[in-house]
């Protein structure tokens, strides 16, 4: 079992919220990880979105919107990127990672498409 | 502003070595690591490794250790990334991203352009 796991594919109406979730394999706990977002569009190096690992530590990536929000959901193990008023400009491959074992994971991404 | 900037593609036959370079500006080199991620057509983000700006230390994922080597050299501010016995699967764009200064945790932020590497015969 992966130690991230992304919906490959979401899709969601300009103008809407899309919550991405990334969710932990079951023998990790959410609640001890910082959990980092990276967006992708196509032809282009990702870039770091944010952190979240609770509210009292978190972090915006400089110049990222407050539209893009993190959080948890700790009985689905998982952590929640959300984005709220959807744009056209926000269609694009979204990454996790967490810090597990010495090494950085990813997860395998969603694909958000606005429509 | 904060950036790294890589080298240019490369096309490489099975069994050759590439050695791609990683430029930084904008920022104090010594006091951050670089990472290294590839990222294979159509696929997702792979973490090759990070290294330290200030004294070399390494951290490899075990999957690239022993054929992958990362150096730095603070003169230019540039860190290098050598994939050894390249196979036809290393076909991929290889990221450089700056990271945190040590390893107890990692972030990537900026991501250099990206370095297409294609091992073909």
């Amino acid at each position: 079992q992966a130690v991230l796991t992304q919906p490959s594919s979401l899709s969601a109406s300009p103008g809407a919220s899309a919550s991405l979730t990334c969710t932990l394999r079951s023998d990790i706990n959410v609640g001890t990880y910082r959990i980092y977002w990276y967006q992708q569009k196509p032809g282009s190096p990702p870039q770091y979105l944010l952190r979240y690992k609770s509210d009292s530590d978190k972090q915006q990536g400089s110049g990222v919107p407050s539209r893009f929000s993190g959080s948890k959901d700790a009985s689905a193990n998982a952590g929640i990127l959300l984005i709220s008023g959807l744009q056209s400009e926000d269609e694009a491959d979204y990454y996790c990672m967490i810090w597990h074992s010495s090494s950085s994971v990813f997860g395998g991404g969603t694909k958000l498409t606005v429509l | 502003q904060v950036q790294v900037l890589q080298s240019g593609a490369e096309v490489k036959q099975p069994g050759a070595s590439v050695k791609v370079s990683c430029k930084a500006s904008g920022y104090s080199f010594t006091i951050y690591g670089i990472n290294w991620v590839r990222q294979a057509p159509g696929q997702g983000l792979e973490w090759m490794g990070w290294i330290s700006g200030y004294n070399g230390n390494t951290n490899y994922a075990q999957k690239f250790q022993g054929r992958v080597t990362m150096t730095t050299d603070t003169s230019t501010s540039t860190a290098y990334m050598e994939v050894r016995s390249l196979r036809s699967d290393d076909t991929a764009v290889y990221y450089c991203a700056r990271g945190p200064p040590t390893v107890t945790e990692n972030w990537f932020d900026p991501w250099g352009q990206g370095t297409l590497v294609i091992v073909s015969s």
